[in-house]
This record gives structure tokens, sequence and C-alpha cells, in this order.
């Protein structure tokens, strides 16, 4: 079993960059694909990133997602921050040793 | 258009059951498996289980199993989480998802728009 590990909270200006890590706690970040999604306040989770890099039609290319295995950590970076990006953003993998979905612990974004 | 859409929001008391659904639409209901998350109010998500509709092979997380039931109609395109016994713990929002179809992508690509259960006596 392993955990994905989140910062609780970043900020940084409109226009600038911002980059989220998500660290798995055992076991190597590249063995399983890493997703990530965008919760705003008030609505349901939508995926900006999935297997590690691959972005869904409709979402900008401003987010990119990227995995680091001497830090066993993904990242999501969100360049041009816009207000809209303002949101919680989860990391997930999948365990294939137990078969079960995990979640980060969430990070809330701030673009101030 | 691909859409999951949920039941509406649901109060209950301590001890009572409870079955909320999610009906697809728009795709091959038979062909992708649809999971369930819990997130409670003001936390993160956590997933709950996960159904495929084509021959109903179910998972469950440790945290759930025993806990709550996912099944599904795939003659009406619908997938369900049911209790059998509500608690106050079980106050939370639940969201169904659309697993991404590749094989060795467990991600989710398309949500439902979330269903507030609410326990309280």
């Amino acid at each position: 079993n392993f955990m994905l590990t989140q910062p609780h909270s970043v900020s940084e200006s409109p226009g600038k960059t911002v980059t989220i890590s998500c660290t798995r706690s055992s076991g190597s970040i590249a063995s399983s694909y890493v997703q990530w999604y965008q919760q705003r306040p008030g609505s349901s989770p939508t995926t900006v990133i999935y297997e590690d890099n691959q972005r869904p039609s409709g979402v900008p290319d401003r987010f990119s997602g990227s995995i680091d295995s001497s830090s066993n950590s993904a990242s999501l970076t969100i360049s041009g921050l816009k207000t809209e990006d303002e949101a919680d953003y989860y990391c997930q993998s999948y365990d294939s040793s137990n078969q079960n979905w995990v979640f980060g612990g969430g990070t809330k974004l701030t673009v101030l | 258009e691909v859409q999951l859409v949920q039941s509406g929001a649901e109060v209950k008391k301590p001890g009572e059951s409870l079955k909320i659904s999610c009906k697809g639409s728009g795709y091959s209901f038979t062909s992708y498996w649809i999971g369930w998350v819990r997130q409670m109010p003001g936390k993160g998500l956590e997933w709950m289980g996960i159904i495929y509709p084509g021959d109903s092979d179910t998972r469950y997380s440790p945290s759930f199993q025993g806990q709550v039931t996912i099944s599904a109609d795939k003659s009406i395109s619908t997938a369900y989480l049911q209790w059998s016994s509500l608690k106050a713990s079980d106050t939370a929002m639940y969201y169904c998802a659309r697993r991404i179809a590749t094989g060795y992508s467990y991600g989710f690509d398309y949500w439902g728009q979330g269903t507030l259960v609410t326990v309280s006596s």
C-alpha cells in the first residue's frame, strides 16, 4: 500500500507559473499512471491530466503533467495562471498490489 | 456527448437504507468501469469502489467493504451505491466517475454532478 502526499496549499499571482507536487510513499511513481483532477468550489471534479502527461480535449495547454523518478513524485504545472484556475487539485494513481485507486489529499491553489 | 447523471440530494435518518444512482449516456455503458468517490464536508476525495457493468465485476476499497454495496443495471445504463443502515458519518457528497478506457489507465475521465447525502436525526 502507498500514499500520495500533496502540499496542503499553494498560491501564486495571475500570469505566473505554479507547480503542485504529488509524492508517492513507496513503490515507483512510474509503475502506475498518475492523473490530476481540478475541483472548483461547489463543483464536481474534472480531469485535467491523465496518464501522467496527457490532456483531455478542451483542457488548455497551460496545464501539463510530469513524473520524476528521482523524487518519486508527479507534478502538475499550470502556466499563465488565471483567476479561474483557483481550485483544489487532486492527484490519483492505482495500487496494483491490492487493486485500489489512491487519491492524494488535495492542494488548494489560490491565485491572487 | 458522454454524461453521468446522478440522482438528487437525500436527507435520511440514522439506521435508514438508501440507494443512489448514476445514469450513463452517450457511450457504451457496458464497456466502461464506473467508480464511486466520497467527499466528506470540507475534505478530500476517497475512492469507495468500482464496477464493470458488462459483467458486474466489482471491487471495493477496504475502507468501504461491507459498508456499502455497488451494483449496476445494464438494461437501463445505471450504476448504484447503496447502504442498508446509514450512520451520521455517511453524510457526504458522493460522485460517480467513468474509468478511462485504455487498459493500463486507472484514471477517471467523466464525473457525475454528485449526490449529497445528509444523515441526521
